[in-house]
């Protein structure tokens, strides 16, 4: 059972590329997330899902899109990169909504620097 | 205003000696709440719940907390730290439909 997988580990941007951070999960969960961490604020919630085909925006969306068209993966796209999107960003997924008790099980990250 | 306060940005102790790690919230009825703990390079990790009932919650590597209503906090406590608890630990409010608020963590450091 392999939980939750991020792909890359790392990535090295340059200013205004884009890219596509990859989040697949096996536990037929609902509900997925996205954040991202940067020192000394805890983690932020982007983007998440609470099942195929829907999607909303979180507490900083601004410069990340998302789409949802099966109940495993969980993409995050950059569409033109900025210095300050430089974080680590992790996916989580859960049985259901993030309001319930239900805990997260989170990627292990992606850490990504835009020069 | 949903929040939650982790007051010690570091923390260092010996090992063998007793940990507790503070957490304060804000949240208008009974929350939900979490402690994680994130290993360095690695993803966040559950160390424990509280939901309801019982307010002194076990967890998981000996860690418990203690949630009291009537001081808005949740404390994590473990008698005795071992080297391979040094980590960044995250005190978590589930407070709302799809909405998780994060402590800004503490980062615990241990010496032999």
């Amino acid at each position: 059972n392999a939980g939750v997988t991020q792909t890359p580990k790392f990535q090295v941007l340059k200013t205004g590329q884009s890219m596509t951070l990859q989040c697949a999960q096996d536990m037929n969960h609902e509900y997925m997330s996205w954040y991202r961490q940067d020192p000394g604020m805890g983690l932020r919630l982007i983007h998440y899902s609470v099942g195929a085909g829907i999607t909303d925006q979180g507490e900083v969306p601004n410069g990340y899109n998302v789409s949802r068209s099966t109940t495993e993966d969980f993409p995050l796209r950059l569409l033109s990169a900025a210095p300050s999107q430089t974080s680590v960003y992790f996916c989580a997924s859960s049985y259901s909504s993030a309001g319930s008790n239900q805990p997260q099980h989170f990627g292990d990250g992606t850490r990504l620097s835009i020069l | 205003a949903q929040s939650v306060t982790q007051p010690d940005i570091h923390i260092t102790v010996s090992e063998g000696a007793s940990l507790e790690l503070r957490c304060n919230y804000s949240y208008g009825a009974t929350p939900y709440l979490f402690w994680y703990v994130q290993s360095p390079g690695q993803g966040l990790q559950l160390l424990l719940k509280y939901f309801s009932g019982d307010t002194l919650v076990q967890g998981i590597k000996g860690f418990e907390a203690e949630f009291k209503r009537s001081q808005s906090s949740f404390n994590l406590r473990k008698p005795s730290v071992h080297w391979s608890d040094a980590a960044e630990y995250f005190c978590v409010l589930s407070g709302g439909y799809n909405k998780l608020i994060f402590g800004a963590g503490t980062r615990l450091a241990v010496h032999p």
